[in-house]
């Protein structure tokens, strides 16, 4: 079965210094992997994703995200937080058992973040 | 270009009664997923449509059921609400393809059962 941990509740950081939040994933065949944010009372907001290619995926917002092979790692980075960047962050794996209509995702249980002032 | 709406926006039922929720996927997208999103927790999937007919379907039972309509909008049924059906739910809009694509999200239904 496909599962994604992300290790950390709560990721505090403060505002201008870089921040990292975790994710580890397990799946059977090729990771196909996203990061998204959700504000409060709202949808989520898609912002990167690993298919394949370069380990290191640029996104929305100045995120990025390093893929890991080795590690099972897909960490979310942002050289320089802003007060802004203070949400709640799902890391997802694609599903794989839908075959060709396989676009679901299976979630994380989500990383808040909050950066301080 | 209109993104993926969701209606109503908060929804108050009691238990045992029946809910539909509404969804209008993004603009020349033609698959639709709905999540279910407990406080606290990650989206769990529910179902999936595409041409009309489920396709994939996740962990939730029978009372959980849905339609997707010739313009791929969809709605998502539940039945017999229990007060754990409490939540935020989703609406996911993507399209089909060989290539692995991102969901778009829409806002959300919150449904509070009481």
């Amino acid at each position: 079965a496909q599962s994604v941990a992300q290790p950390e509740d709560q990721v505090n950081v403060a505002e201008g210094n870089p921040l990292t939040v975790k994710c580890t994933y397990s799946v059977s065949g090729n990771p196909y992997l996203f990061w998204y944010v959700q504000y409060p009372n709202r949808g989520l907001q898609f912002l990167l994703k690993y298919i394949t290619g370069d380990n290191l995926v640029k996104g929305s917002y100045g995120f990025e995200a390093e893929f890991n092979k080795s590690q099972t790692s897909f960490h979310l980075k942002k050289p320089s937080a802003l007060v802004s960047d203070s949400a709640l962050y799902f890391c997802a794996v694609r599903d794989i058992r839908g075959g060709n209509y396989g676009q679901n995702f299976v979630f994380g249980p989500g990383t808040r973040l909050s950066v301080l002032p | 270009d209109a993104g993926v709406t969701q209606s109503p926006t908060h929804l108050i039922k009691t238990r045992g009664q029946q809910v539909t929720l509404r969804c209008s996927p993004k603009s020349g997208h033609d698959t639709v997923s709905w999540y279910q999103q407990a406080l606290g927790q990650g989206p769990q999937f529910i179902f999936q449509y595409y041409e009309e007919e489920e396709r994939q379907r996740g962990n939730f039972p029978d009372r959980f059921s849905g339609h997707q309509f010739p313009n791929y909008s969809s709605e998502l049924n539940v039945n017999a609400l229990l007060l754990g059906d409490s939540a935020l739910y989703l609406c996911a809009s993507s399209s089909q393809g060989v290539l692995v694509k991102e969901q778009y999200f829409g806002p959300g239904t919150r449904l509070t059962v009481t």
